[in-house]
């Protein structure tokens, strides 16, 4: 079945140690969105590709960056993870105009 | 800043009643409304678009969407304990590479 896929699902890093969160999707769609949604709050856009073009939310920190090598995969490099950044990492995907996202199942982050 | 805002919540029914979950919106340009459905840890999931006045059924489930008024909401009828779940109303901006603003959302329990 086409969807999009995250992995892993459950990520522990330490205090300042990069790391890196991964999505990839099979619906061919040209949008890719990385969202941070923590406990009780409505998701938050960080970032989004459409196609190659990286857009960063004005608000999304540097510490955020984003990679998407081709129109399947896109990550989430998190480059030195504080306790704030403990959250669960939504990935979607979408096509430009009215059509809905479709996420994955997501990647709770958790910071030791 | 444009906003999503819903109802304060938790809602709970007793099951076999009508929900009814409301949200409003502020980007008076906005042109697609959805609802997303999120059980606790999980990843949202698509249950309802709509993109013109009036109302939309599918199933149990029907949008209604006042585009005068910037209010959207979404009624289950016949409700289930496994519709009890955070009820989140996502609304595309206006504009070219338009992304979605999302609600808190609204918890939604069901008691047998």
């Amino acid at each position: 079945d086409a969807m999009v896929i995250q992995n892993p699902r459950y990520q522990v890093t330490q205090f300042g140690k990069p790391v890196t969160l991964s999505c990839s999707q099979t619906l061919n769609h040209n949008v890719m969105y990385w969202y941070q949604q923590k406990s009780s709050q409505a998701p938050k856009l960080l970032v989004h590709y459409y196609d190659k073009d990286f857009n960063n939310e004005a608000d999304t920190p540097d510490n955020f960056q984003s990679r998407r090598p081709n129109t399947s995969f896109c990550f989430l490099d998190i480059r030195s993870p504080g306790l704030g950044d403990a959250a669960m990492y939504l990935c979607a995907s979408g096509i430009q105009g009215d059509q809905p996202q479709h996420f994955g199942d997501g990647t709770r982050l958790s910071i030791l | 800043q444009k906003e999503v805002e819903q109802n304060s919540g938790p809602l709970s029914v007793p099951e076999g009643a009508i929900a009814s979950l409301n949200c409003t919106y502020s980007d008076r340009g906005s042109q697609s409304f959805f609802w997303y459905r999120q059980y606790s840890g999980k990843s949202p999931e698509l249950i309802m678009s709509i993109y013109s006045n009036g109302d939309k059924e599918d199933g149990r489930f029907t949008a209604q969407l006042n585009k005068a008024s910037q209010y959207v909401s979404l009624l289950i009828r016949d409700s289930q304990p496994s519709d009890s779940a955070t009820y989140l109303c996502a609304v595309r901006e206006s504009g070219a590479n338009s992304k979605l603003t999302f609600g808190k959302g609204i918890t939604l329990s069901v008691r047998p």
